[in-house]
């Protein structure tokens, strides 16, 4: 099974509106991290914002927070007010953190393509 | 600022041919990791590295080899490209006792065409 499922290919949105991209992820480890990188397309990966499951309030990072939703697995990133330069592939990853095997490493999911229209 | 450096930005080679894949890094990190990255599948693992001449395989290991012979620096090699080998590589690094909420950093990429 996927670890982490991104279930928009792509999507497009009007400059100033908020946009959701979805993200949901599988595991069995109590203790993971969720994190969400923009990669424009220069192709440099860019970190965003970071969601601990342990953590009681939704991250947020400027124009962007996190709908985590701990029961349902999902871990949605929101940008509000949209700007062209957020025309971009975003991932969301995760890093289990008490599966020794693991280490330190991230699984990404597939990406989503958001396109921001004038 | 961490920089992690990949010596190619583009590489065009021919089906099997040996190829190296070279990211430096300045931070002194003791994790690196090697990516590779595909349209709809996202960036998958291929090995990763958590101390010099130290290797783990990754989700998708066959076909690569890596070698990690200083802190440093940490090499991919595909011992026989294949056109199946054609793809974004993307390498990264991060500290061995980062905090849980530590992101990698990643360098540019290189894009392999293997012909």
């Amino acid at each position: 099974a996927q670890k982490i499922t991104q279930t928009q290919p792509g999507m497009f949105v009007q400059e100033k509106e908020a946009v959701t991209l979805d993200c949901t992820y599988d595991t069995s480890d109590p203790s993971y991290g969720l994190f969400w990188y923009k990669q424009p397309s220069s192709g440099e990966m860019i970190f965003l914002i970071y969601q601990g499951s342990y953590d009681q309030q939704n991250a947020t990072e400027g124009r962007y927070s996190l709908n985590f939703q701990k029961a349902r697995k999902s871990a949605n990133l929101v940008i509000s007010a949209s700007q062209l330069g957020d025309s971009a592939m975003y991932f969301c990853a995760m890093r289990e953190l008490m599966i020794k095997a693991a280490g330190n490493k991230l699984t990404f999911g597939g990406g989503t393509r958001v396109l921001v229209k004038p | 600022d961490v920089k992690v450096t990949q010596s190619s930005r583009y590489l065009v080679k021919r089906t099997g041919e040996k190829v190296f894949l070279e990211c430096v890094q300045d931070m002194d990190h003791e994790n690196m990791f090697w990516y590779r990255q595909d349209p709809g599948l996202g960036l998958r693992l291929i090995y990763f590295s958590y101390d010099v001449k130290m290797k783990e395989k990754g989700d998708i290991p066959e076909g690569y080899s890596v070698s990690r012979e200083k802190k440093e620096r940490f090499s991919l090699i595909l011992e026989s490209a294949s056109t199946n080998q054609t793809s974004m590589y993307l390498c990264a690094s991060s500290s061995q006792g980062a905090e849980r909420n530590s992101p990698l950093h990643f360098g540019n990429g290189t894009r392999l065409t293997v012909t």
